[in-house]
């Protein structure tokens, strides 16, 4: 099953604003990542924060983590349409030589202009 | 991708013949992984390796298997194909050994008919 539940399932903002997307997992963790997907590409990894962090910035990305609720937050500020997209959540728990990384279902992002 | 190539980009196969699916790093790297992404359900992790001959299951390895007998190569194959593995098969390396970022390939393009 499904480490991360993503909310909202699909957003759909304009251009400038900020959009917000919220991930849900079910065990402890290493590390929580967030993850970006063009349609028809691969993945492409954004930010990386740690178990014992609670804020992480990167340019225009900001993450949360709240390991007491095991959620997590990815802010994108000022929206630009290249940044459409789906972004993923994804845990990761590593338990002797396993080390899995496990992902949310996603939340598609559209950025009209 | 930060040198891992999927081969074959796209293909298609017919129910009951076997298919093998490659994934080709240039880095060294550890931990490879296999996982397919299909509407709905995110990306779900089919089988991974954590060094030559060193494999273990994922959540959806029923219908798969895999080897890795060189470093930088990570095959998996369907012994026999059925219509619910079509789906994109996304092969992914762990950066660092302390987990940090995963690069992901482009992905396989599978359509079993």
């Amino acid at each position: 099953s499904q480490q991360g539940e993503e909310d909202p399932q699909a957003l759909s903002i304009q251009e400038g604003e900020n959009a917000t997307m919220n991930c849900s997992y079910k065990t402890s963790i290493n590390n929580l990542q967030w993850y970006r997907q063009n349609s028809g590409r691969g993945l492409v990894h954004l930010i990386l924060i740690r178990s014992n962090e609670r804020e992480k910035h990167s340019g225009r990305l900001r993450v949360t983590l709240d390991t007491s609720k095991k959620s997590s937050s990815l802010l994108i500020t000022a929206s630009r349409a290249a940044d459409t997209a789906s972004y993923f959540c994804a845990t990761v728990l590593n338990t002797g030589t396993a080390s899995k990384l496990t992902f949310g279902t996603g939340t598609r992002l559209q950025v009209t202009l | 991708d930060a040198g891992i190539t999927q081969s074959p980009r796209h293909k298609v196969t017919e129910t009951g013949t076997p298919v093998t699916l490659r994934c080709h790093q240039t880095e060294n790297h550890r931990y490879m992984y296999w996982y397919r992404q299909d509407p709905g359900h995110g990306l779900r992790l089919i089988h991974y390796s954590y060094g030559v001959k060193d494999t273990d299951k994922g959540e959806v390895s029923d219908g798969y298997s895999v080897s890795r007998s060189k470093t930088e190569d990570f095959l998996l194959t369907l012994e026999s194909a059925t219509s619910s593995q079509t789906s994109v098969y996304f092969c992914a390396i762990r950066q660092s050994d302390n987990g940090d970022g995963y690069t992901f390939g482009s992905g396989t393009r599978l359509t079993v008919v």
